[in-house]
């Protein structure tokens, strides 16, 4: 059901920098159309991680970063820590007939 | 601060139906959409579902057209969602999860999530 195209993988060292990219179309973030990001750390459930392509949440370090050009978006973790070892999943609006979400395929960030 | 609170995990056989609850607590119940996505062993979101409890109708995902209701009871902030003929593909984790938007726009996203109920359809 995605149609956000994400890298499987991403990996760094603690206290580098890593992206993390996002590829929709000209139907959702080609559109105009807002990224979000979410982070599923291991056995629990999503949580909100960036809203409208680079807002974070009370509560959510500004090492997460996000961007957003024609149809793809970025994430960027900056000063990589151990804790943030998990799934990233980017998010859009859809106006197929799935529903107003879209989701990407999930990248797993490996700290080394 | 708010809270959605989901039913436990559950078995079922196949062809039988499912019911989850999400009870919400710490905010304004009825303005907000609640949505239901599902996550299957190893893979991704995917969205079902939504309602919003003051309209009382779901819109669902077309290929859960036929299979999925969702409802809410105000009275006591639950929503629930009922997915009938169950197959083993219906395996996986489902979320409800708290819809908001920027402004007045189509660019909605999930601000806060329940934790999850694992259900597993097996003969």
């Amino acid at each position: 059901q995605s149609v956000l195209t994400q890298p499987p993988s991403v990996s760094g060292a603690p206290g580098q920098r890593v992206t993390i990219s996002c590829t929709g179309s000209s139907s959702d973030i080609g559109a105009g159309f807002a990224v979000h990001w979410y982070v599923q750390l291991p056995g629990t459930a999503p949580k909100l991680l960036l809203y409208g392509n680079n807002n974070r949440p009370s509560g959510v370090p500004d090492r997460f970063s996000g961007s957003k050009s024609g149809t793809s978006a970025s994430l960027a973790i900056t000063g990589l820590q151990a804790e943030d070892e998990a799934d990233y999943y980017c998010q859009s609006y859809g106006s197929g007939l799935n529903g107003p979400y879209v989701f990407g395929t999930g990248t797993k960030v490996t700290v080394l | 601060q708010v809270q959605l609170v989901q039913s436990g995990a559950e078995v079922k056989k196949p062809g039988s139906s499912l019911k989850v609850s999400c009870k919400t607590s710490g905010g304004a119940f009825s303005s907000y959409s609640v949505s239901w996505l599902r996550q299957a062993p190893g893979q991704g979101l995917e969205w079902m579902g939504r309602i919003i409890p003051i309209i009382g109708r779901g819109n669902y995902a077309q290929q859960f057209q036929d299979r999925l209701t969702i409802t809410a009871d105000r009275s006591t902030n639950t929503v629930y969602m009922d997915l009938t003929s169950l197959r083993s593909e219906d395996t996986a984790i489902y979320f409800c999860a708290r819809e908001t938007r920027l402004g007045a726009s189509e660019n909605f996203y999930l601000d806060y999530w329940g934790q999850g109920t694992l259900v597993t359809v097996s003969s």
